[in-house]
């Protein structure tokens, strides 16, 4: 079946140190991937994605995420940690032969200042 | 319009009674998606829109729950018999084929 896996429910980090958030997926074809923020009270905004080409893919807010296809993982990044980062934010994957996104079950990112 | 628009915002109704969740997509968007959120939840797949008919409303929980689409933009979620259950946020988004969603800020129903 496919689907995607956030193994922590929560991620905390200093302000300024680095942070990862978690994902990988499981494997059938070659699958489009995504990140999502959640600020409180509001929808959720598209950070970045991956379809094809390089693996190491760049998004707003200063976010990275790198596509591992041997490990299927697809972990997001972002080199220093802001207090304003604090969210929930949510991997999803997307098959080429579907049009639904299928979402994680979301990591709450808590940056202490 | 610019965005994802859903009406209302927040909605409380008494256990029992219908309710309409209406979502207005980004105007050429084809596909049209509603999710749900519970209270720390992810998000749960209800049904996916391409134009007006839906190939996959496999996420429907019930029979109680039901949407449709027109002209291939507004879509209405309808939701019969409300339950305590049905409490949620209830989230629409529109997408072209390879990009992602762009989500609304959603429905926020309280059943009491």
């Amino acid at each position: 079946a496919q689907s995607v896996a956030q193994p922590e429910d929560q991620v905390n980090v200093a302000e300024g140190n680095p942070l990862t958030v978690k994902c990988t997926y499981s494997v059938s074809g070659n699958p489009y991937l995504f990140w999502y923020v959640q600020y409180p009270n509001r929808g959720l905004q598209f950070l970045l994605k991956y379809i094809t080409g390089d693996n190491l893919v760049k998004g707003s807010y200063g976010f990275e995420a790198e596509f591992n296809k041997s490990q299927t993982s697809f972990h997001l990044k972002k080199p220093s940690a802001l207090v304003s980062d604090s969210a929930l934010y949510f991997c999803a994957v997307r098959y080429y032969n579907t049009d639904k996104l299928i979402f994680g079950t979301g990591t709450r990112l808590q940056v202490f200042p | 319009g610019a965005g994802v628009s859903q009406s209302p915002s927040n909605k409380v109704t008494e256990k029992g009674k219908d309710v309409e969740l209406r979502c207005d997509p980004i105007s050429g968007h084809t596909a049209l998606y509603w999710y749900r959120q519970s209270l720390g939840q992810g998000l749960e797949f209800l049904i996916y829109f391409q134009g007006n008919s839906a190939p996959d409303k496999s996420g429907l929980p019930s029979d109680r729950f039901s949407a449709e689409r027109t002209g291939g933009s507004v879509s209405t979620l309808t939701i019969q018999r409300t339950q305590q259950e049905d409490s949620a946020v209830y989230l629409c988004a529109s997408s072209e084929r390879t990009d992602g969603y762009t989500f609304g800020s959603g429905t926020r129903l309280t059943v009491v």
